[in-house]
């Protein structure tokens, strides 16, 4: 069973632009929760969503936002990047909302310059 | 909303040593509480979880304790393993599930020969 897959890799985008990450789940999960990984402030919660519809929102800005398609995987958005969104983006998936174990992928190294 | 205070950040152990790393937080109505290893370049993954109707859980060389009362809880590791060298995460969710988890900073385990 293939994990959580994360694209792309890696990203270097220039402050102001747009960006657009993906995750792809576990097959037949349907709960992907994303997270910003910093050295200064660790994982923090971005968004998470269940059956294409947003369920929890972290404490950030609107220019982060989300959304999942009817196959479950889903996609990321930052607009006017700036350097402090330079991060390891992570999607973790779940085969329901209520489940305990998230899996993780193996994250994007986003950098803003 | 929750706040997840973790100690210490690094640690350094011998082999065969034991190890721990507390945790606090913040919210009364957190009740469920997973640890995740995160390795160099590798994405995060549950090694043990707690829920608050639970004081202590064991799997094999890992165990966690939790006080409801002092709002903390400990991860224990038994005979390190070079293996064993990592970062730890605490988290804590109010929902019973991975779902909207908040994060600890972090414990860089070293275990040295």
């Amino acid at each position: 069973k293939a994990g959580v897959t994360q694209t792309p890799r890696y990203l270097i985008k220039t402050r102001g632009q747009q960006v657009t990450l993906s995750c792809s789940p576990i097959s037949g999960h349907r709960s992907v929760s994303w997270y910003q990984q910093t050295p200064g402030q660790g994982l923090q919660f971005l968004f998470e969503y269940f059956s294409e519809t947003q369920r929890n929102k972290g404490n950030f800005p609107g220019r982060f936002s989300g959304r999942q398609f009817s196959n479950s995987r889903s996609e990321m958005n930052v607009s006017t990047l700036e350097l402090g969104d330079s991060a390891l983006y992570l999607c973790a998936s779940s085969f329901r909302q209520g489940d305990t174990e998230a899996f993780f992928g193996q994250g994007t190294r986003l950098t803003v310059v | 909303g929750e706040n997840v205070e973790q100690h210490p950040s690094t640690l350094s152990v011998q082999e065969g040593d034991s190890a721990v790393i507390k945790c606090t937080y913040s919210d009364s109505a957190s009740n469920y509480f997973p640890w995740y290893k995160q390795e160099l370049g590798k994405r995060p993954q549950l090694i043990i979880d707690i829920r608050s109707n639970v004081g202590e859980k064991k799997d094999q060389r890992i165990a966690v304790t939790l006080n409801k009362t002092a709002k903390h809880f400990s991860l224990h590791i038994t005979e390190t393993q070079p293996e064993d060298s990592a970062v730890y995460f605490c988290a804590a969710s109010r929902a019973g599930t991975a779902s909207k988890l908040t994060f600890g900073t972090g414990t860089r385990l070293q275990v040295t020969l």
